[in-house]
């Protein structure tokens, strides 16, 4: 079966600092990789996605993500975090039936 | 393209009350999903159409939910006799028929069961 395994809930980085969001999969074939952002009391917005290929992605907002299927991770970073970059993260896995992990939180410090 | 849109944004109800809420895609969008998301977790899969076919219903899916899509564009899902478990976050998202595509997710209606 397929999960994502986001192992930490809660990071805190000072803003202007690099930041590396963790995230380990689970699935039976290829996967379709996916991060979003979710800001408080609203959807998730889709940040990059991983399909086939090269297997370092770019998104929006300056983020990017690194697929190693050696060690079934699909990391998020971003080279210098600003502060509206407060929010939860979200990694999830799959097509049609689409597992998310259970996010990171990220806050930044001025 | 307008987005994914959900109505209502809250939702307040009594223990034991019936509830629906709707779901209208971006308009040529022919996947349709629901997702529940409870605080501080990730969203799970509740429920998947395409066109008007509900292909996939989680196990989360209990027999008092129950989804529609009867023309394939706007989605209800149904809530009968809520619990306070039910309070959550109810999230759509929809997605174009055609291969390797990404969830466009609305704001989600926001449920609290009292």
């Amino acid at each position: 079966a397929q999960s994502v395994t986001q192992p930490d809930i809660h990071i805190t980085v000072s803003e202007g600092a690099s930041l590396e969001l963790r995230c380990n999969y689970s699935y039976g074939a290829t996967p379709y990789l996916f991060w979003y952002v979710q800001s408080p009391g609203q959807g998730l917005q889709l940040l990059l996605k991983y399909f086939s290929g090269d297997t370092l992605v770019q998104g929006i907002k300056g983020f990017e993500a690194e697929f190693k299927r050696s060690q079934s991770s699909f990391n998020l970073r971003k080279p210098s975090v600003h502060w509206s970059d407060a929010a939860e993260y979200f990694c999830a896995v799959g097509n049609n039936d689409m597992r998310f992990g259970a996010g990171t939180r990220l806050t930044v410090k001025p | 393209d307008t987005g994914v849109s959900q109505n209502p944004r809250h939702k307040i109800t009594k223990r034991g009350q019936n509830v629906t809420f709707r779901c209208d895609p971006i308009s040529e969008h022919n996947r349709l999903y629901w997702y529940r998301q409870t605080l501080g977790q990730g969203p799970e899969f509740l429920t998947y159409f395409q066109n008007e076919a509900q292909l996939e219903k989680s196990r989360l899916l209990s027999d008092r939910f129950s989804a529609e899509r009867p023309k394939g564009s706007f989605s209800t899902l149904e809530i009968q006799r809520t619990e306070q478990g039910d309070s959550a976050m109810y999230l759509c998202a929809s997605s174009p028929d055609r291969g390797r595509t990404p969830l466009h997710f609305g704001n989600g209606t926001r449920l609290t069961v009292t």
